[in-house]
């Protein structure tokens, strides 16, 4: 089956930029998202598609896709950008979906 | 707004059986497919189910594959779970999320926990 893996935490200063990675085997030749969970609260989608945002989630989150690795970056990391992040792709030999382990972004 | 409220949570014993619902508003519910995914206490996200807007096609991850049985009633706009043979590690909090036009979740419910202990 397929499998992502992630860092099991990100540290970045308030102000600075935070890259959370994603990688499994050819992850570049299929779409990669990204869900923010904050303690106690549901997941949220930040990036589908690679890199496209959902209405009402801030500029400063972006999102790449090649090659083995997908990245999420957030630029000008606030306090409140502090949380769980998962990436996710879709399992073409099982037709199930796949996320990540998740990373735990600390602003420091 | 889209709504997506779940229910049916609570304690099972191992080899037990729980249903959960998953009621649907604010958008076309027989439009779109719907997953379920769990996630144990303080562990990750984990997909387990999904199904098609007519019912048609399921699939199933492998751990719960032959012990749960999604299904969809669109006159009633709810999704649901039928969890048979439970174990102690389907613990966890089982979220109702529906599918975007893309292989991504755009909206997810606030989820239900089900404890399975004996």
């Amino acid at each position: 089956s397929y499998e992502l893996t992630q860092p099991p935490s990100v540290s970045v200063s308030p102000g600075q930029t935070a890259s959370v990675t994603c990688s499994g085997d050819k992850l570049g030749d299929k779409y990669a998202c990204w869900y923010q969970q904050k303690p106690g609260q549901s997941p949220v989608l930040v990036i589908y598609q690679d890199t496209k945002r959902p209405s009402g989630i801030p500029e400063r989150f972006s999102g790449s896709n090649s090659g083995d690795t997908a990245t999420l970056t957030i630029s000008g990391t606030q306090a409140m950008d502090e949380a769980d992040y998962y990436c996710q792709a879709w399992d073409t030999s099982t037709g199930g979906n796949v996320f990540g382990p998740g990373t735990k972004v600390t602003v420091l | 707004e889209v709504q997506l409220v779940e229910s049916g949570g609570g304690l099972a014993q191992p080899g037990g059986s729980r249903r959960l619902s998953c009621a649907a508003s604010g958008f076309i519910f027989s439009g779109y497919w719907v997953h379920w995914v769990r996630q144990a206490p303080g562990e990750g996200l984990v997909w387990v189910s999904r199904i098609n807007i007519d019912g048609s096609i399921t699939n199933y991850a492998d751990s719960v594959k032959g012990r749960f049985t999604i299904s969809r009633d669109n006159a009633k706009k709810t999704l649901y779970l039928q969890m048979n043979s439970l174990r102690v590690e389907d613990t966890g909090v089982y979220y109702c999320v529906r599918r975007g036009d893309g292989d991504y979740f755009d909206s997810w419910g606030q989820g239900t926990l089900v404890t399975v202990s004996s």
